[in-house]
This record gives structure tokens, C-alpha cells and sequence, in this order.
């Protein structure tokens, strides 16, 4: 059981616009940042987006974070094929003293 | 080449012990925190353990409080895991990760990760 709770699939067809959620507490999302990464079968995670809403660079602006209290939401415009990959949010928790993460969500492209 | 290179994977056999490294050239180690994740076979990612830049202060998962030890050698680059006590439900990929810390607390490198196998 995940400390962050996401959905655990997602999908769309291509262009299509999709959202991942993801729900926390006041000690997790509610007081730091929310940070979202992207996972390929077989590869290391990468950061998607960092500071709720900041994009890496090389990150195309297709990706979008928010967060409102203890939730936040990575929408995804124009889907493409190569956007199919596991998707995790994750936040330091200041009454655990670590990094917790959601339990992912599978996004599949239609 | 900024990069994280993890290594000390294996299989092992239950309440064995393990030792990871991780060897971090390309970037000034001492000035970041570090942390250990790991992910089951087809499950999640999980935190296992963060220490500090200068080695300050230690976190752990309460999974592995008292088995698990993070500690790092500014002066060789390196990180470790020491695992004692290794359980099945330890099984995973354990990847090595830099932390930038505030104001946004987030891991911003990876790497590649290393195997780690308990049979009982």
C-alpha cells in the first residue's frame, strides 16, 4: 500500500489529452512539492516534472504538474505512442523523513 | 559524464548480507544528498534510504531499519548499502539517486540500478 495513491492505468488514443492523479496527505503533498516520473520497461525512472509544475529541460511542454492541497494531477496533451510508459509521483514526507512515492500508473496509448 | 554507477548486485541467500556501491564521477558529490530506491520485480518504486551531503543524517524505509546502513566517502565519490539480514521481500533493483534538495526535494539523476537477489 502506496503512501501517494495514483490510478493504477491510464489511457488515450493519440492527441488525445490525459490526466494522472495523484492523492496524499498534509505531512507528504500538502507541505513539499510534488514530483512526477517517467519509467520505461527495463529502465531507469526519469524526472518529468520537479517543484509541482517545473519541467526539466529537454522535458517537452506537452507535460504539465499542479497541485491544490494534498493532491496533484500530470496531464499529458497530444499523446503519442512513445508517452506509453509507467508514470509515478512522489513527495517528501516530513512525519516519515523520507521520499514517498505513488504506486504508479500504467499509461497505455490506444 | 555526470552519472551513477551502482554495483555489488547478486544473488543471495536469505539473512546473508549484501554490500552495494555507487560510484558518482562527473559531478561535485559532496555538495548533494543521496538516496536509495528500489523496485520489486513488476511492483513499484519504494525508498529505501537517504543520508545527508555530508553524512549528517540517515533516513531508512521501516522495512529495513536495523538490517540496512547508507553511508558515502565524499572523498572516493562513493556510496554504499550495507544490507544484513536479507529477506525475499528485499528481491529488487536498487538504484542509486542524487537529491536536489530544497526548495524542491526531488531525486534529478538515476542510476542504472543493480540486481539483487534473496532465495531462501
Amino acid at each position: 500500500q502506496s503512501v501517494l495513491t495514483q490510478p493504477p492505468s491510464a489511457s488515450g488514443t493519440p492527441g488525445q489529452r490525459v490526466t494522472i492523479s495523484c492523492s496524499g496527505s498534509s505531512s507528504n503533498i500538502g507541505s513539499y512539492t510534488v514530483n512526477w516520473y517517467q519509467q520505461f520497461p527495463g529502465t531507469a525512472p526519469k524526472v518529468l516534472i520537479y517543484g509541482n509544475n517545473q519541467r526539466p529541460s529537454g522535458v517537452p511542454d506537452r507535460f504539465s504538474g499542479s497541485r491544490s492541497g494534498t493532491s496533484a494531477s500530470l496531464a499529458i496533451s497530444g499523446l503519442q505512442s512513445d508517452d506509453e510508459a509507467d508514470y509515478y509521483c512522489a513527495a517528501w514526507d516530513g512525519s516519515l523523513n523520507g521520499v514517498v512515492f505513488g504506486g504508479g500508473t500504467k499509461l497505455t496509448v490506444l | 559524464q555526470v552519472q551513477l554507477v551502482e554495483s555489488g548486485g547478486g544473488v543471495v541467500q536469505s539473512g546473508r548480507s549484501l554490500r552495494l556501491s555507487c560510484a558518482a564521477p562527473g559531478f561535485t558529490f559532496r555538495n548533494y544528498g543521496m538516496h536509495w530506491v528500489r523496485q520489486a520485480p513488476g511492483k513499484g518504486l519504494e525508498w529505501v534510504a537517504v543520508i545527508w551531503y555530508d553524512g549528517s543524517k540517515e533516513y531508512y524505509v521501516d522495512s529495513v531499519k536495523g538490517r540496512f546502513t547508507i553511508s558515502r566517502d565524499n572523498s572516493q565519490k562513493m556510496l554504499y548499502l550495507q544490507m544484513n539480514s536479507l529477506r525475499a521481500e528485499d528481491t529488487a533493483v536498487y538504484y542509486c539517486a542524487r537529491w536536489m534538495g530544497a526548495p524542491h526535494y526531488y531525486i534529478d539523476l538515476w542510476g542504472r540500478g543493480t540486481t539483487v537477489t534473496v532465495s531462501s
